[in-house]
C-alpha cells in the first residue's frame, strides 16, 4: 500500500516568508509525528497528533512553528517568518496503534532552505 | 533523562562481510522500544528492526539482527553479508513506553560505506 507522502519535497524560502509543509500519513494511521533533521544529525521530535488532537508539541522550537491536523488525516506544519536556522529536513511519520511495536513509518521529508 | 549514543561516526566494510553498528541507550523507564532506521542519500528513513524491552529473544529481520544486551543497555545492529546497497546512514532510536503516542529519540547516526 501507499506509504507516508510529503510535499513539497524541496522548498526554498526567503527569510521572513511563511511556509507550509504537508504530510499525508498511511491510511488508517491514527498517530502522526513531525521531526526536524538538521544536516548531519539525527531527527528531533517536534510535535505529535493522535487523530485530530495535538497531544504533544513540546519540541516546537518557537511560536513561529504551528501544526494542525483538522480532520485526523492530512497534517500541515507551518513556519511563520522563516529564519536561516529553520533550514532543515522536516520529516513526517505515522503509526498505527495496532501495528507490531507501534513502528513509526517515515515519509521522504521536505528539505527547507531559508536564504 | 533518555539518551541514545552511537559512537561510530563512520565505518567502511568490505562487501559480503558482516558489520556491527554500536548503540547504547539510557533510560530509567522499564518499558521501552528500540529501533534501527536506515537513511540512504535520498533522505527517506527506512524502518529496519524493532526490539521491545520485554522481548526475550533478539529481533531478526532477514539480514538484520539486533544484539540486545539489556544489562549493558546496548542494542547493536548486525548486518550479515553486506551489500553495496547497504551504504547509508544508520540511526538507532528509542521510544519509552509501548504506546504509539510516545515520541522517538534518535542517536547521531553512523555512516556505513560498503567497499566492492
Amino acid at each position: 500500500g501507499a506509504g507516508v507522502s510529503q510535499s513539497p519535497r524541496y522548498k526554498v524560502a526567503k527569510r521572513g516568508q511563511d511556509v507550509a509543509l504537508r504530510c499525508d500519513p498511511i491510511s488508517g494511521h491514527v498517530s502522526l509525528f513531525w521531526y526536524q533533521q538538521a544536516l548531519g544529525q539525527g531527527p528531533e521530535f517536534l510535535t505529535y497528533f493522535q487523530n485530530e488532537a495535538q497531544l504533544d508539541k513540546s519540541g516546537l522550537p518557537s511560536d513561529r512553528f504551528f501544526a494542525e491536523r483538522p480532520e485526523g488525516s492530512v497534517s500541515t506544519l507551518k513556519i511563520q517568518r522563516t529564519q536561516q536556522e529553520d533550514s532543515a529536513v522536516y520529516l513526517c511519520a505515522s503509526s498505527s496503534t495496532s501495528s507490531s511495536g507501534d513502528t513509526q513509518y517515515f515519509g521522504p521529508g521536505t528539505r527547507l532552505t531559508v536564504l | 533523562a533518555q539518551k541514545i549514543t552511537q559512537t561510530q561516526p563512520g565505518m567502511f566494510v568490505q562487501e559480503k562481510e558482516a558489520v556491527t553498528l554500536d548503540c547504547t541507550y539510557d533510560t530509567s523507564d522499564p518499558s521501552y522500544g528500540l529501533f534501527w532506521y536506515k537513511q540512504p542519500s535520498s533522505g527517506e528513513m527506512i524502518f529496519l528492526i524493532y526490539q521491545g524491552s520485554y522481548d526475550q529473544q533478539n529481533a531478526t529481520e532477514g539480514r538484520y539482527s539486533l544484539n540486545f544486551q539489556k544489562a549493558r543497555k546496548s542494542a547493536n545492529l548486525v548486518i550479515s553479508a553486506s551489500q553495496l546497497g547497504d551504504s547509508a546512514m544508520y540511526f538507532c532510536a528509542m521510544r519509552w513506553g509501548y504506546s504509539s503516542a510516545s515520541k522517538i529519540i534518535f542517536g547521531s547516526g553512523t555512516r556505513l560505506s560498503i567497499r566492492p
